[in-house]
C-alpha cells in the first residue's frame, strides 16, 4: 500500500530535549516536505527536499533541521525544542518537485507537546 | 506570492442542511492547481479534489460539489444534505506551476471547521 508513515504519532517532551520525528514513504517520490499545523494558520511549510541531499527552508524553518540521506526517509530534528513548537506536524511526499497536478500525500501526523 | 483565504473559521449546521465552504485565492500565475483536503477528528489529511486553472467546469461527486470561478478567484465547496460524518476541518490549497515555486508545493488556507449536528 502506498503510504507516508510518521513516528511517533504522539510525543510529549520537555524544553531543550532533542528529538527526531521520522518520516518514510514507499512510493519512490522525489519530493518530501514537512509542515506544521496551528489553529487558524492552516499548514505552513517547515522544510522541503527535492531529492536526496537536496533540502531547503520553507516558510517557518527556525528551530528545525532535516536531512535526506535516502530517498525514502526525511526525518525532522528539533535540536532544542521550545513550547512554541508545540504543534501538529505532517510529513508529505509527491512524485516530482515541480509544481502542478501531482497529488501530495500526507502522513498521519505527529502531535508534539513541548512542556 | 500565492495566498489562500478561507474566511469562515467555523460553521455549524444541522444534519441534512446544505453548506458551502468558501475559498478565495491569489496568484500571479496563469497555470495553477487548486485542492481541497478534509481533516476529520482523527487528524489525517484526506485529499478530496484537484482542479486546474484551465478547467472551470463545476464538479460533483455524490453529495460534494465544487464551484470554480476564475473571475472571482474562488473555489467553493458545497456539501449537500450534510451528515454528522462530514464534521471535520476542510482546507483549500493552491499549487502554482514552474521553477519559481519549486519549493513550496502547496499554499494552504487557514481551514474551516465544519460541525454538523444531528
Amino acid at each position: 500500500e502506498a503510504q507516508v508513515t510518521q513516528n511517533p504519532r504522539y510525543l510529549i517532551t520537555v524544553t531543550g530535549k532533542k528529538l527526531t520525528v521520522t518520516c518514510s514513504q514507499n512510493m519512490n517520490h522525489e519530493y518530501m516536505s514537512w509542515y506544521r499545523q496551528d489553529p487558524g494558520l492552516g499548514l505552513r511549510q517547515i522544510y522541503y527536499s527535492m531529492n536526496v541531499e537536496v533540502t531547503d527552508k520553507g516558510d517557518v524553518p527556525e528551530g528545525y533541521k532535516v536531512s535526506r540521506k535516502e530517498k525514502r526517509n526525511f526525518p525532522l530534528i528539533l535540536e532544542s525544542p521550545s513550547p512554541n513548537q508545540t504543534s501538529l506536524y505532517f510529513c508529505a511526499s509527491r512524485k516530482s518537485w515541480l509544481g502542478g497536478p501531482d497529488t501530495q500525500y500526507f502522513g498521519p501526523g505527529t502531535r508534539l507537546t513541548v512542556l | 506570492a500565492q495566498k489562500v483565504t478561507q474566511a469562515q473559521t467555523e460553521i455549524s449546521v444541522v444534519e441534512k442542511e446544505d453548506v458551502t465552504l468558501d475559498c478565495v485565492y491569489e496568484t500571479r500565475d496563469t497555470t495553477y492547481y487548486l485542492f481541497w483536503y478534509k481533516q476529520p477528528p482523527s487528524g489525517e489529511l484526506v485529499f478530496l479534489i484537484r482542479r486546474n486553472s484551465f478547467d472551470e467546469q463545476n464538479e460533483i461527486s455524490g453529495r460534494y460539489s465544487w464551484n470554480f470561478q476564475k473571475s472571482t478567484s474562488s473555489f467553493n465547496f458545497t456539501i449537500t444534505a450534510s451528515q454528522v460524518v462530514d464534521s471535520a476541518v476542510y482546507f483549500c490549497a493552491l499549487s502554482e506551476i514552474g521553477l519559481n515555486n519549486a519549493g513550496n508545493m502547496l499554499t494552504f488556507g487557514g481551514g474551516t471547521r465544519l460541525m454538523v449536528k444531528p
